[in-house]
């Protein structure tokens, strides 16, 4: 059973242009969410997190927004730069005193020239 | 400040030998996490370590194991390797929850283990 979805394994965009990947969850018990995005044969970067106890938060180029009703959280990055292509993965981490995070299959995200 | 440090970055292994990987956490974070990245399976988690105590455990065989000592540097151990454990090993550190307004897991570069 997922418990993070990531519907889509790759997003082609134009440099300059909106980049917005999408998550899913259905575990309740989520309350915290985090974004990273990876290169092949390297650990995943940290990019910015969001508490459920918010609908939005921002850092620089990058916007995560969380709808909670939903179970739906998206990362937004503008403007988007070929520097970004990468794979991106979404992880989830409930409330109970562990460290584990729950991610998403990942969306590959290409920003074209 | 140093990021996560993980040894070897890469191990050739054969079946049924066993196999030590190394983290280093960021100075400070005293919880460690171990995940597998595979192709099939994404990243899946192994296990949690905070203050020497394992807090909780993946869906994994017994054959993954694994420590922290008292400076928080961890080591998972592998035994009687298999073919299917051929896999991306990453190790992360965070401060635990609830310790900082906000929160946040980093990861290491990984050892990309090779079982022949």
């Amino acid at each position: 059973d997922q418990q993070v979805k990531q519907n889509s394994p790759s997003l082609s965009v134009q440099e300059g242009r909106i980049s917005i990947l999408n998550c899913d969850y259905t575990n309740s018990m989520f309350d915290y969410f985090l974004w990273y995005k990876k290169y092949p044969a390297e650990g995943p970067t940290f990019l910015i997190s969001i508490s459920s106890i918010k609908d939005k938060n921002e850092d620089g180029r990058f916007t995560v927004f969380l709808n909670k009703s939903a179970k739906h959280l998206s990362l937004h990055i503008v403007p988007s730069q070929p520097g970004d292509s990468a794979v991106y993965f979404c992880a989830a981490s409930a409330k109970g005193g562990s460290e584990k995070l729950v991610f998403g299959k990942g969306t590959k995200l290409t920003v074209n020239p | 400040k140093a990021g996560v440090t993980q040894t070897p970055r890469y191990l050739i292994k054969t079946r049924g030998q066993q196999v030590t990987l190394s983290c280093s956490p960021i100075s400070g974070h005293r919880s460690v996490s171990w995940y597998q990245q595979t192709p099939g399976q994404g990243l899946q988690f192994l296990f949690e370590y905070f203050s020497e105590t394992q807090r909780n455990k993946g869906n994994f065989p017994g054959r993954f194991s694994g420590r922290q000592f008292s400076n928080s540097r961890s080591e998972m151990n592998v035994s009687t390797l298999e073919l299917g454990d051929s896999a991306l090993y990453l190790c992360a550190s965070s401060l635990p929850r609830g310790w900082s307004e906000t929160y946040e897991q980093y990861f290491g570069p990984g050892t990309r283990l090779t079982v022949t």
